[in-house]
């Protein structure tokens, strides 16, 4: 089985200020693990993802997430925010599954608010 | 550009109908999945497919079910609708290949159940 916690359901940080949105999953087998944003009224899309190989990985509008074994954690960061970023964050967990399929785990999401 | 359709932005049924939610996806991807954001909750998924006629249960189908006839067409079929169904329901693709675990999403379909 595998699950995704997600901490703060709402985080509040001034335009400019570094953005921390955490993560922490549980998985029987080695992970694969996503962040998606959603803006409002549009579907998810993908900031980033981490399968193998370097556990610092870089995505989409300067977000970046490090993979931490030890810690079973893959937080989100950003180091200045903008107004654009906000939106809401989901993370996810993937295993392999039925037929050929990844089968993602969703937290239960993260809004992200930035004041002027 | 790749794109996953949802037939409706928004829709308004009564208690007991019975609603059809389409998906539509241009990729050729071999899995598609249907999820339900509700706030505070995340999204939870309701069932997918990895192949045409082929189904599997999320973790909460009950009172849904689905079809699949062709691979680029994803229904999602409330039976009979209750209040407690009303919700954003999301359907996303995503291909089988290694590499290829990203899952694309449409726009969402706001449900109200009266």
């Amino acid at each position: 089985a595998q699950s995704v916690t997600q901490l703060g359901s709402h985080v509040s940080v001034s335009e400019g200020a570094l953005v921390l949105l955490r993560c922490n999953y549980s998985s029987s087998v080695p992970p694969y693990l996503f962040w998606y944003v959603q803006y409002p009224n549009q579907g998810l899309q993908l900031l980033l993802k981490y399968t193998t190989g370097a556990t610092l990985v870089k995505g989409i509008n300067g977000f970046e997430a490090e993979f931490k074994k030890s810690e079973t954690s893959f937080h989100l960061t950003k180091p200045s925010a903008h107004m654009s970023d906000a939106a809401e964050y989901f993370c996810a967990v993937t295993i392999h599954a039925s037929g050929g399929s990844y089968i993602p785990t969703f937290g239960r999401g993260t809004s992200l608010i930035v004041h002027p | 550009d790749v794109k996953v359709t949802q037939s409706s932005r928004y829709l308004v049924k009564r208690t007991g109908e019975k609603v059809f939610l389409e998906c539509v996806q241009d990729m050729d991807h071999e899995n598609m999945f249907w999820y339900r954001q509700d706030p505070g909750l995340g999204l939870r998924l309701i069932y997918f497919s990895y192949d045409v006629k082929m189904k599997e249960k999320g973790d909460i189908p009950e009172g849904y079910s689905v079809s699949r006839e062709k691979k680029e067409r994803f229904s999602l079929i409330l039976e009979s609708a209750s209040t407690n169904q009303t919700s954003m329901y999301l359907c996303a693709s995503s291909s089988s290949g290694v590499g290829d675990e990203k899952l694309f999403f449409g726009s969402g379909t706001q449900l109200s159940v009266l």
